[in-house]
Formats: C-alpha cells, sequence, structure tokens
C-alpha cells in the first residue's frame, strides 16, 4: 500500500501552460505538504495544509494554487508555467504532536517545461 | 529563520565508514532527521533524534547530537555501494510545527 501517492510521476509541458499534480496520502495524517526540488537539490517548502487550511505560504508565486478537498488531498495547480518551474516536487504528510513526528513523502513529480 | 548547513559531498571507500555533518541555527529545535534520497525516489526517513538526546544508535547508523554547538552528524558503519545515496538533514522547531527546515543535501559517494 502506497502511504503518499503523486501523479503523475513525469510531467512535459510547454512554457504557458497550466498543469496540476495530485497527491493523496492513506495515513490518517491531518497535514500536508508540498516541496520543491531545485537542479541541485536543494529542497524548499512551498504549502503546509492542517485539516484543509493552509498553515505555510511562502514567498511562491500566486501561479502556484494548492487546493485541499479534504484532508487526505493535497493538489497543487500551476498557472502559466515557465522555464524555472521545472523541478521535482514532493508532496508529504505527518501527524505534528505525535512522538514520532515522520513526514512521509511521496515519490515525486518530475516536472519539465520546454 | 532557520538554517542547516551541509557539505554537499562526501567520497568514501566501501567498507569504511562514512560520518555526515550538519550544522543547524534555531536553538528551539526540537527533533533532527536525518533523509536518504536515491536517485529518482523520493526521500526515506532514515532515523531521528529528540533534542534532549546526544546519541542514538540503529544498527550501522549512529547519530550524534551536540546541542551547545548545534552540531548533528551521521555515521555509517562499513558502507556499501547501497548507501550511495544523498542525505538531507531536517529540523523541527517543536512538538506542533508543520515544517522541516532541510539543509542543502550531502551526496554520498561509495568507492566499490
Amino acid at each position: 500500500d502506497t502511504a503518499v501517492s503523486q501523479t503523475p510521476k513525469y510531467l512535459v509541458t510547454q512554457m504557458g501552460n497550466d498543469k496540476s499534480i495530485k497527491c493523496e496520502q492513506n495515513l490518517g495524517h491531518d497535514t500536508m505538504y508540498w516541496y520543491k526540488q531545485d537542479s541541485k537539490k536543494f529542497l524548499k517548502i512551498m504549502f503546509s495544509y492542517n485539516n484543509k487550511e493552509l498553515i505555510i505560504n511562502e514567498t511562491v508565486p500566486n501561479r502556484f494554487s494548492p487546493k485541499s478537498p479534504d484532508k487526505a488531498h493535497l493538489n497543487l495547480h500551476i498557472n502559466s508555467l515557465e522555464l524555472g518551474d521545472s523541478a521535482v516536487y514532493f508532496c508529504a504528510s505527518s501527524a505534528p504532536g505525535t512522538a514520532n513526528t515522520e513526514a512521509f513523502f511521496g515519490q515525486g513529480t518530475r516536472l519539465t517545461v520546454v | 529563520g532557520e538554517d542547516v548547513e551541509q557539505s554537499l559531498f562526501l567520497s568514501v571507500r566501501e567498507g569504511d565508514s562514512s560520518v555526515i555533518n550538519c550544522t543547524y541555527t534555531d536553538s528551539s529545535s526540537t527533533y533532527l532527521y536525518w533523509y536518504k534520497q536515491e536517485p529518482g525516489a523520493g526521500l526515506q526517513l532514515l532515523t531521528y533524534i529528540f533534542s534532549n538526546m546526544d546519541m542514538k544508535q540503529d544498527q550501522r547508523l549512529t547519530v550524534l547530537l551536540n546541542k551547545k554547538d548545534k552540531h548533528l552528524s551521521l555515521r555509517i558503519a562499513d558502507t556499501q555501494t547501497g548507501d550511495s545515496a544523498i542525505y538531507f538533514c531536517a529540523e523541527k522547531d517543536g512538538a506542533g510545527s508543520y515544517q522541516l527546515t532541510f539543509g542543502k543535501g550531502t551526496k554520498l559517494s561509495v568507492i566499490p
């Protein structure tokens, strides 16, 4: 059973397009995240949702809009894609406040904008 | 803001020990983690340590925490080629925190 699953795994698209990446977790966690990993492997948090409410919104262009229809899903929609958006995007989930505060990561979505 | 620093590369011979170092700035860090990322894969938690501990051992892995110097290390004994990966240090500033702050990752290369 996959704990955190993202789709698609690979996404190649042209500049200016709008695309979505979906994320689902079956761990019963309250908190979900999107992280961006750039070409140098640097990982930065983008957004965090707790029980469908936005908790963290780092300095991310407003072309990026997360949507959480329920606490098991956190989708990332990106408008007007730019070349600099090319990266690997990781979804994660965790249960803050517990003794084991592991964040579980999805396998990543490699986005390539051409 | 919080900052986590790691050296970017480490190369060791198979069978030797590897030591990956990490420093952090947030004195309120409560949990510190080591994640492993294999090529083309997601991040896998290797181990974590609570800030009131100074050492944790799990099979070939030993984590040392010097809270005074804000220094964390991961030692891998008898390093194998399968240990080649990027290792990320991360910190969380409290049990209720929602965010992990990651270092830039250390790429470990194991020479056969």
